[in-house]
């Protein structure tokens, strides 16, 4: 299967903290986008970092990318309760595959 | 501009039954894809456009035919419907690959 895998799978934070998943992918990548889904909603895109870029920001929010070791995260700076949500990261070429996903709780 | 729209919203289908799922976009994109989405789990893939007239399998593929007679329309055609394709339908498109992908807002699929 060419689907990467996040970890982790669920993670639960105080309001105000920071939150970081992972990704990680198997193949050679042009470049890697995540997306964030609220309650079985549809998706929102987030961000999308090249296979040449190493770190992106976007607001509260941090992408950095290592394609020598096959993996990108996601920081989430600063959180608030409206960041509750599930977070995937896509990747591929013309056959785009989702990982499975951090669902994120933020505890108020 | 109306983005993704995917008919119907919810469905309930008898085990055998046959149905399409419609998928459309006005943004002029050439690629676009299904995914199924099952309860408290990612998105899997099921067939892809990169144009039309040019569909390609995803990871699911079993169960499901597409075809791309425009640009702007993505039909999903369940052949038979089976209780294990109980799940959330979403499409999505994007100018090409791999680009941005827009998602439609779901079909909820329950079969019986």
């Amino acid at each position: 299967s060419q689907q990467g895998e996040e970890d982790p799978q669920a993670l639960s934070i105080q309001e105000g903290e920071n939150a970081t998943m992972n990704c990680s992918y198997k193949t050679s990548i042009n470049n890697l986008q995540w997306y964030r889904q609220n309650s079985g909603r549809g998706l929102v895109h987030l961000i999308l970092i090249r296979s040449n870029e190493r770190e992106k920001h976007s607001g509260r929010l941090r992408v950095t990318l290592d394609t020598s070791k096959k993996s990108s995260s996601l920081l989430i700076t600063a959180s608030r309760a409206a960041d509750t949500a599930s977070y995937f990261c896509l990747q591929g070429a013309q056959k785009l595959v989702f990982g499975q996903g951090t669902r994120l709780t933020i505890n108020p | 501009n109306a983005g993704v729209t995917q008919t119907p919203k919810f469905q309930v289908l008898k085990t055998g039954q046959s149905m399409t799922l419609q998928c459309a976009q006005d943004m002029n994109h050439e690629y676009m894809s299904w995914y199924r989405q099952d309860p408290g789990m990612g998105l899997r893939l099921i067939h892809y456009s990169v144009g039309a007239g040019i569909t390609d399998q995803g990871e699911v593929p079993n169960g499901y035919n597409v075809s791309r007679s425009t640009t702007e329309d993505f039909p999903l055609r369940l052949l038979s419907a089976a209780p294990s394709q109980t799940s959330v339908y979403f499409c999505a498109s994007s100018p090409g690959s791999p680009e941005t992908q827009y998602f439609g807002p779901g079909t909820r699929l329950l079969v019986l």
